[in-house]
């Protein structure tokens, strides 16, 4: 089955230490997003991907940073730098050309810093 | 900039009631509009969609039908179950707005038994 996953659902860390969170897809998109949602709040854009080996800032970069060395890969850092960064974390990917940016989502990655 | 409006939230509703999501957006070009539902705890999934003027999205019993005139693309529903509380998305993406789409702020719907 096409798809993205995201690994792990659940993750803990202690503050001042970074984080990389996963997100993975079968789908031969070429690009990739990943979100943060608050409590209550909508999506948004961290960082977002149209093609391997390029990336740009989203609305809200401060404190993450990503890589893309491969189309099917686009993992998260949360870094110690991110002042508040527990929340829900999604990744999402679509076709990169036309207007329909249907995106596909990941069920999540939920990170709690204490 | 591209942007999205939705009603607040929270929606309540009686089981077999009619829902109305009202969702306005500003753009320049010709977006193509979204309506995604989230589930608790889980990623959002894309509902329905409609890509030009006058076009009807339907799927699952909701419907929304893009208008140009009024900026608009409510989403509807007859006859709305207990199990489609959750929290919907408006969204566009567009051809001026690189490969980004945007959200508006989500608005829960709890159904009542």
């Amino acid at each position: 089955d096409g798809g993205i996953t995201q690994s792990p659902k659940y993750l803990f860390r202690k503050e001042g230490q970074n984080v990389t969170l996963s997100c993975e897809q079968n789908l031969n998109h070429d690009a990739m997003y990943w979100y943060r949602q608050d409590p209550g709040q909508g999506l948004r854009l961290i960082y977002y991907s149209q093609i391997v080996n390029d990336f740009q800032k989203g609305d809200i970069a401060e404190g993450y940073s990503v890589s893309r060395e491969k189309k099917e890969s686009f993992p998260l850092t949360v870094t110690s730098a991110q002042k508040n960064p527990t929340a829900f974390y999604l990744c999402a990917s679509s076709i990169a050309t036309g207007t329909d940016y249907e995106q596909y989502f990941g069920p999540g990655t939920r990170l709690t810093v204490t | 900039g591209d942007s999205v409006t939705q009603m607040e939230g929270p929606v309540t509703l009686s089981e077999e009631a009619f829902l109305t999501i009202n969702c306005t957006y500003t753009a320049t070009g010709y977006p193509s509009l979204f309506w995604y539902v989230q589930y608790p705890g889980e990623g959002l999934q894309l509902l329905l969609k409609a890509t030009k003027a006058d076009d009807k999205g339907s799927n699952k019993g909701f419907e929304a039908t893009y208008r140009k005139e009024t900026t608009s693309f409510h989403l509807e529903k007859g006859s709305v179950q207990v199990s489609d509380s959750a929290v919907y998305f408006c969204a566009l993406s567009s051809n001026t707005g690189g490969f980004k789409t945007i959200f508006g702020a989500g608005t829960r719907l709890f159904v009542k038994a």
